[in-house]
């Protein structure tokens, strides 16, 4: 099946400091999602993407649907503590007949004050 | 405010005895979805309702059932829970498999197996 690789699997970052993730597959993919999930709820959507090429902003995030469909980058600008979680990427690959989310192992935040 | 309710939050059962979690959502979205997440892990896809139309995984055991007599409820039932059923289950919802806005989540049931 197809598989997301979402990296890094963790961060730890001092407050006010940019971050970076991103998913990668050898699939194409038609949407991209970034998700936050903070522990003990469920995730809540930060962007969605549906264009190759689409930049997005909700915020301080960024994200942007690669060119070649292949793969996904969410940024967060000024980190602060709230930021704490773990994010993951999903999306649906354009060769799934059912159209299931895809989703990648997702990257834990931590922020140091 | 639309939302997806979850109910338990957290459930507590003992092995092999029968448990039901539960899912509502006022989004009038036409299709719902039972996720299985084990800690730290991405959630795992056990099986979605498109309208009334079931569609189950095909790795998902067949100690876990569905139900949904409408189109705002949806009922996850494990009928033999096992010790390695513990987990948290989360409830999304979408418009269509494709959804403009994506899946949204419920804020999930934390099961737990003694």
């Amino acid at each position: 099946g197809q598989q997301l690789n979402q990296s890094p699997q963790s961060m730890f970052i001092q407050e006010g400091e940019d971050v970076s993730m991103n998913c990668t597959s050898s699939s194409i993919f038609n949407t991209w999602l970034w998700y936050k999930q903070d522990p003990g709820e469920g995730p809540v959507l930060l962007i969605a993407l549906y264009k190759a090429g689409e930049l997005t902003s909700n915020g301080r995030l960024t994200a942007q649907f690669g060119i070649t469909r292949k793969d996904s980058f969410l940024n967060i600008s000024a980190s602060i503590p709230s930021d704490v979680g773990i994010y993951f990427c999903a999306g649906h690959p354009s060769n799934n007949a059912g159209n299931m989310l895809t989703f990648g192992g997702g990257t834990r935040l931590m922020v140091k004050p | 405010d639309a939302m997806v309710i979850q109910n338990p939050r957290y459930q507590v059962t003992q092995f092999g005895k029968p448990v039901t979690l539960s899912c509502s959502q006022t989004l009038n979205h036409n299709v719902m979805y039972w996720y299985q997440q084990k800690s730290s892990q991405a959630p795992k896809l056990l099986f979605h309702y498109y309208d009334k139309d079931f569609n189950n995984e095909a790795d998902t055991p067949d100690n876990f059932q569905s139900r949904r007599p409408n189109t705002s409820f949806c009922f996850l039932d494990i009928r033999s829970p096992g010790l390695g059923d513990a987990a948290m289950y989360l409830c999304a919802t979408s418009r269509g498999l494709v959804g403009p806005r994506g899946q949204f989540f419920g804020p999930g049931t934390r099961l737990t197996v003694l």
